[in-house]
């Protein structure tokens, strides 16, 4: 069966700080992956989505920036956290069938103080 | 830009009781999503309705796709303090087959 995985959970970071969220899905090949950003919990904002190894498409511009060095790897970085990337950040993968069906990780809780 | 606007907002009701929360939005989608999302963890898909006018029964979930394509509805019977969570609605942006756009969600109490 496939599973999804996010780390870390939790993270409290200062202004400025590097940032670094992981994402990994296993038991499937070739997924589109996508990262969501949650705020105060309520609506989901996508961020980036990925079709394939190295293939990135940016929905917001933004201080985020992604990577999908492997299949089933993907990674939301940025080089100097600022106060409003706050929030609670999703992965997700879909099997790109055209379903748009989408399996989410269990999110990573940012602070930025 | 398509929007998908949900309401209530907020719903706090007693154990037992119905409720219905929609989905609507101005734009034609070729399919809707309904996911229910607990505190600290990531949005858990319920159903996916396709075709307009469409009724699809989960349990004492019953969701409907309205005719035209552009709202939803959910009705929950009998409600259970398991049901508690964010209720959020989801469908194809601009007709793309990658990118998902959600509502706001219902943020739903169900007290025992």
């Amino acid at each position: 069966s496939q599973t999804i995985h996010q780390w870390p959970a939790t993270l409290v970071q200062p202004v400025g700080s590097p940032l670094s969220l992981e994402c990994t899905v296993e038991g499937t090949s070739n997924p589109n992956l996508y990262w969501y950003r949650q705020a105060a919990g309520r609506g989901l904002q996508l961020l980036f989505y990925s079709v394939g190894i190295g293939q990135i498409s940016s929905e917001v511009p933004q201080n985020l920036s992604a990577s999908r060095p492997q299949d089933r790897q993907f990674i939301l970085s940025s080089k100097k956290l600022l106060l409003s990337d706050s929030g609670f950040y999703l992965c997700a993968w879909e099997t790109g069938s055209g379903a748009n069906v989408l399996t989410f990780g269990a999110g990573s809780r940012l602070t930025v103080l | 830009t398509q929007l998908l606007e949900q309401s209530p907002q907020f719903l706090s009701i007693q154990e037992g009781e119905n409720l219905t929360v929609y989905c609507n939005s101005s734009s034609v989608f070729s399919s809707l999503q309904w996911y229910r999302q607990e505190p600290g963890e990531g949005p858990v898909l319920l159903v996916t309705v396709v075709t307009g006018g469409e009724v699809k029964k989960l349990k004492r979930l019953t969701f409907q796709f309205g005719d035209a394509r552009k709202d939803s509805s959910l009705h929950i019977t009998a409600a259970q303090p398991g049901d508690t969570g964010l209720y959020l609605c989801a469908g194809p942006k601009g007709g793309s087959n990658y990118k998902l756009t959600f509502g706001k969600g219902t943020l739903l109490t169900v007290n025992p």
